[in-house]
């Protein structure tokens, strides 16, 4: 069973950069796609982007481009959100999840395994 | 961008009721529809893909019927665990979109 072991909280400056960690156990990194979610306080579910490690292809909704960042270290099986120009806004818990392969077919947008999530608060 | 319009937003139900959260795309998304649960302090977790395959480890009492742009989440017979958040997501295109969730409450 995989599991995702995501880093702890942050408190950030506005203006400043984070980067989040997401280790994979169970598995190796390089079997699925990672996702992350952001959930602003009270709010719903809003899908930032994807990175497949084995290639570091990334796919980013249009409203995170210029925000964050996706890689991964397969050596750690580990996966990062760099978060940056960090405002108001970006206070939320960012999740990590993977996609699912269900042995057959792989299903890029499923999301099986979910980190616990990172909690970012930006303020001054 | 496919928005995902969910309903209703809140929901109250005894145990033992069977509910029912429907999900419109904004445009066909053919059968690639999922839900999730959240609830405080657990992961998120994925309850069914492809509008009605049933994630490993789901109970049989969850069922997703629909394709195109109307999907419907059917909880039979509630169980005190199943009162939580669902959401919505198409998995059709990118970029992956969610409905706004629905809270489903104890009455």
């Amino acid at each position: 069973e995989v599991q995702l072991q995501q880093s702890g909280a942050e408190l950030v400056r506005p203006g400043t950069s984070v980067k989040l960690s997401c280790k994979v156990s169970g598995d190796t990194i390089i079997a699925y796609y990672m996702h992350f979610v952001k959930q602003r306080p009270g709010q719903g579910l809003e899908w930032i982007g994807r990175i497949d490690p084995e290639d570091d292809s990334t796919k980013y909704a249009k409203k995170f481009k210029n925000k964050a960042t996706l890689t991964a270290d397969t050596s750690s099986n580990t996966a990062y959100l760099k978060l940056s120009s960090l405002t108001s806004e970006d206070t939320a818990t960012y999740f990590c999840t993977t996609g699912y392969y269900d042995g057959t077919y792989y299903y890029d947008g499923v999301m099986d395994a979910w980190g616990q999530g990172a909690s970012v608060t930006v303020s001054s | 961008d496919v928005q995902m319009t969910q309903s209703p937003s809140n929901l109250a139900a005894s145990p033992g009721e069977s509910v029912s959260i429907n999900c419109k795309a904004s445009k066909s998304i053919s059968k690639y529809l999922a839900w999730y649960q959240q609830k405080p302090g657990k992961a998120n977790k994925l309850l069914i893909y492809s509008g009605s395959t049933l994630q490993s480890g789901t109970p049989s009492r969850f069922s997703g019927s629909g394709s195109g742009t109307d999907f419907t989440l059917t909880i039979r017979n509630l169980e005190p665990e199943d009162f939580g958040l669902y959401y919505c997501q198409q998995h059709n295109e990118y970029p992956y979109t969610f409905g706004a969730g629905t809270k489903l409450e104890l009455k």
